[in-house]
């Protein structure tokens, strides 16, 4: 059974740093793109980064351009988000997830984590 | 950025009641729109993918239709598992972008 297992959440002073990981399992990692999206607290869902199976391309929504950076290492099936210059709107749940179809074919997502709580506040 | 605008933002029904969410893209995007379902505390869950297929294991008083700009998620005789809140979401370009959601809530 597919897991993603995010970790690394936690409380963080504004313009500060903080690493988020996920932790797959139970596919195969490398061929998949992955995700990540949050959802602050009593919000919607924002998506906020992905990176295609192969690292060819990277996106990311406007609000976090310049200040995240979403990365993989297929060696040990995790993938990361290294945010920077967190402000307090940062607070948020981030769910990693993967695409539903493996390759460059378009898909939604089909599997989610839990997610990790991130609160940015001094 | 294509923007997605979901009516209403909250729907009250009853059980067995028809509910019908409607999903409008500021720009054409296909087909290439899913709907998911989340509960409190819960990641979200897809439902439909592709505007109108089934994602397996999904009931099938859900289902979905449309193309391009306008969209309908639609679920027949609504049953008590049912209450919770629905995203659409393009996968069109990027940014992916979600709506805002519609909580289904006990009339």
């Amino acid at each position: 059974q597919v897991q993603l297992v995010e970790s690394g959440g936690g409380v963080v002073q504004p313009g500060r740093s903080l690493r988020l990981s996920c932790v797959a399992s139970e596919f195969t990692f490398s061929s998949y793109g992955m995700h990540w999206v949050r959802q602050a607290p009593g919000k919607g869902l924002e998506w906020v980064a992905v990176i295609w199976y192969d690292e060819t391309n990277k996106h990311y929504a406007d609000s976090v351009k310049g200040r995240f950076t979403i990365s993989r290492d297929d060696s040990k099936n995790t993938l990361y988000l290294q945010m920077d210059s967190l402000r307090a709107e940062d607070t948020a749940v981030y769910h990693c997830a993967r695409e539903k179809l493996r390759g460059s074919s378009i898909s939604c997502l089909y599997h989610w984590g839990q997610g990790t709580l991130v609160t940015v506040s001094s | 950025d294509i923007q997605m605008t979901q009516s209403p933002s909250t729907l009250s029904a009853s059980v067995r009641d028809r509910v019908t969410i409607t999903c409008r893209a500021s720009q054409r995007i296909s087909r290439w729109l899913a709907w998911y379902q989340q509960k409190p505390g819960k990641a979200p869950k897809v439902l439909i993918y592709d505007a109108s297929s089934l994602e397996s294991g999904v009931p099938s008083r859900f289902s979905g239709s449309g193309s391009e700009t306008e969209f309908t998620l639609t679920i027949n005789s609504l049953q008590p598992d049912d209450f919770a809140t629905y995203y659409c979401q393009q996968y069109n370009s990027y940014p992916w972008t979600f709506g805002q959601g519609t909580k289904v809530e006990t009339k």
